[in-house]
């Protein structure tokens, strides 16, 4: 069945550190992948998707690539601030959308000031 | 306005209850889920309903059954409530096909004392 495996944490990091979050994924066809974030007593709120091979999203500084030769989507941000502390989940979804999200485990993230 | 919205925000109850959780969302979308989120993060779908049609359903206890008396609503019954029922319960809708992600309510806290 689909996969998503992504690193866990918690990952700590100075604020203006560089971020990247490893995201690999296994799937049947053709799947779309996004990236959630879920602040402290908070629901998930969609970050960034991609939905075909080569596709860049974007959103608040975060970037992921839809690499499908290594089937992966890592999440990469230049400069952390303390406001990005959140858990991060990797998704994907597939099965022209009625089917529910495959998600990862979740990577805490802690930005120290 | 709130697009997805879940009542109540938090829930205690005892070991054996019957208790329901509210979801609305007004966003238009024909398909609606119910997740549920264990104390490690991990989020697992329980239900899909697209068009007040159960789509999926996940090795779920037939304690638990969804309820959808609209497009725009799908609610949660939980029968003879189990300690290990406590989790946040997230309510999400998507619109048509697999690459618009899915938007997620802001989450319900259970727990079954």
């Amino acid at each position: 069945g689909d996969s998503v495996t992504q690193m866990e944490g918690p990952v700590t990091l100075s604020e203006e550190a560089f971020l990247t979050i490893n995201c690999t994924y296994t799937a049947t066809g053709y799947p779309s992948l996004f990236w959630y974030v879920q602040y402290p007593g908070e629901g998930l709120q969609l970050l960034l998707k991609a939905t075909k091979a080569d596709d860049k999203g974007s959103n608040k500084g975060f970037e992921a690539t839809y690499r499908k030769e290594t089937t992966s989507f890592h999440l990469e941000k230049g400069s952390v601030q303390v406001s990005d502390s959140a858990v991060y989940f990797c998704a994907l979804g597939t099965g022209g959308g009625a089917d529910g999200l495959t998600f990862g485990k979740g990577t805490h993230l802690i930005i120290q000031p | 306005d709130t697009a997805v919205s879940q009542t109540p925000k938090y829930l205690v109850t005892q070991m054996g209850n019957d208790k329901s959780i509210k979801c609305e969302q007004n966003l238009g979308h024909d398909t609606m889920y119910w997740y549920k989120q264990d104390s490690k993060k991990f989020l697992k779908i329980m239900f899909s309903y697209n068009n007040k049609e159960l789509i999926i359903n996940e090795t779920v206890p037939n304690r638990f059954s969804p309820k959808s008396p609209d497009k725009a609503h799908l609610n949660l019954h939980i029968n003879s409530l189990e300690l290990g029922d406590s989790a946040v319960y997230f309510c999400a809708s998507s619109p048509p096909g697999s690459g618009g992600g899915q938007y997620f309510g802001p989450g319900t806290r259970l727990l079954v004392l």
